[in-house]
């Protein structure tokens, strides 16, 4: 069993539509969670972070972590053309892991017009 | 945020040779990490490379397959060894962002062996 499992889609929405991109994960030291985007052919960019349980939000990006059910999501509002991407979740676990990432296996979005 | 670039962006390459992959910088960091991104899969972790100390490979990768040099605090390189099939993939490298959670990444390295 992988470590994070993502669901690789590819999901394709209208423009404006809001979207949900989802992980689980197993391991229970994991105590960071990230969401990355990658467009084609460009390395990964850090979208939004969380610490421990909760949300965050920031502009049309929110994201959930519920370490009780091991469940990340990642939720866009107003989804645009320009969100077109791969999206993937990541974890660490904390203390001496110190910039071992653990990464899903990307989930593809194409917002089209 | 640093910028990195890597060298070559894309090669195709024999089974049975090597290729080194280059990665730089443009900003001092203690902390670089080789990822490999094979088709359909996650980003797996290969090994950290710590400027002045042995590079730290993860579970499944050895250096004789990917020895690493890391020379200074801008500059590493990978090198994928006695390639084969197998090996192809998406090379990418990475630095520290100065927190547990943010890496910047270089673009790349499209790898195919014949």
């Amino acid at each position: 069993q992988k470590e994070v499992e993502q669901d690789p889609g590819p999901l394709s929405v209208p423009e404006g539509a809001i979207v949900s991109l989802n992980c689980t994960y197993s391991n229970s030291a994991f105590q960071y969670f990230m969401w990355y985007r990658q467009y084609s052919r460009k390395g990964p960019e850090l979208l939004m972070y969380t610490y421990s349980s909760g949300n965050k939000e920031d502009g049309r990006f929110t994201a959930q972590v519920d370490k009780s059910s091991k469940y990340i999501s990642l939720f866009i509002r107003d989804s645009q053309p320009s969100d077109s991407a791969t999206y993937l979740c990541a974890t660490n676990a904390g203390g001496t892991s110190y910039g071992k990432l653990t990464f899903g296996q990307g989930t593809i979005l194409t917002v089209h017009p | 945020s640093a910028v990195i670039s890597q060298k070559p962006s894309r090669d195709i390459c024999q089974r049975g040779t090597s290729l080194t992959i280059q990665c730089q910088v443009d900003s001092q960091v203690t902390m670089m990490f080789w990822y490999r991104q094979q088709p359909g899969q996650s980003l797996t972790l290969i090994a950290t490379a710590n400027q002045g100390s042995e590079a730290t490979y993860e579970s499944g990768f050895v250096i004789d397959k990917f020895p690493i040099s890391r020379p200074n605090l801008t500059f590493s390189t990978l090198t994928v060894s006695n390639m084969s099939p197998e090996d192809s993939s998406i090379y990418l490298c990475s630095v520290e962002g100065g927190t547990r959670y943010e890496q910047y990444f270089g673009p790349g390295t499209r790898l195919t062996v014949t």
